[in-house]
């Protein structure tokens, strides 16, 4: 069965700090993993997505995570944050050919200045 | 780009009312789902689609529930009765053949019962 656990309710980050965005999963088969944002009131945006490719993912406005099968992680970064990169941050998985996909909690990043 | 569109962004209902949640995916895409999410609660997969019929549902998807693609373009979740619980952000999603380009949400309708 699959389950996520994002391991952060909420992160907080000085502007151009590192961000460490906490991801781990379950999952019977090879899953596909994504990572969503969420700003306020929007919808759901891709950031990246691993699909059983490349191990080092890279995604939009300078996020990449790594899968690690060996520690069932896909922990979401980025060098410097940005003020912009304030919002909701899920991680996804999803298996079976993608007719089900579960979401984590969720992590809500707060950027200061 | 192409765009998952979905219909009201908001909408409030009485509580025993039926509810049509309308969504107009991709147009080449073709796997669709619902999810919702409560206030201040995590993104919750309701149900996909594919072929015309459901693939997969949750617990969450009771007999309450239904989904209909009724003219090739638009995906619709009904909510025969709702409740005050139902009220959530719905959001639709589609994707194409492959898993590997991923989901394109909409900008999902908050449904308000009342």
């Amino acid at each position: 069965a699959q389950s996520v656990t994002q391991l952060d309710s909420h992160v907080s980050v000085s502007e151009g700090t590192p961000v460490l965005l906490r991801c781990n999963y379950s999952s019977s088969y090879s899953p596909s993993l994504f990572w969503y944002v969420q700003h306020p009131n929007k919808g759901l945006q891709l950031l990246l997505k691993y699909t059983s490719a490349a191990t080092l993912v890279k995604g939009i406005n300078g996020f990449e995570a790594e899968f690690k099968k060996s520690e069932t992680s896909f922990h979401l970064t980025k060098p410097s944050a940005h003020m912009s990169d304030a919002a909701e941050y899920f991680c996804v998985v999803s298996e079976g050919g993608g007719f089900k996909t579960i979401f984590g909690a969720g992590t809500r990043l707060f950027v200061k200045a | 780009e192409p765009e998952v569109t979905q219909t009201p962004s908001h909408q409030v209902t009485q509580m025993g009312q039926e509810v049509i949640l309308r969504c107009v995916p991709i147009s080449n895409h073709l796997y669709f789902y619902w999810y919702r999410q409560i206030l201040g609660q995590k993104v919750e997969f309701l149900v996909s689609f594919y072929n015309n019929e459901i693939s997969e549902k949750s617990e969450i998807f009771d007999d309450q529930f239904s989904v209909e693609r009724p003219d090739g373009s638009n995906f619709t979740l009904k909510i025969r009765s709702t409740k005050l619980e139902d009220s959530a952000m719905y959001f639709c999603a589609s994707r194409g053949d492959h898993e590997e380009y991923g989901y394109t949400f909409g900008s999902g309708t908050r449904l308000t019962v009342v």
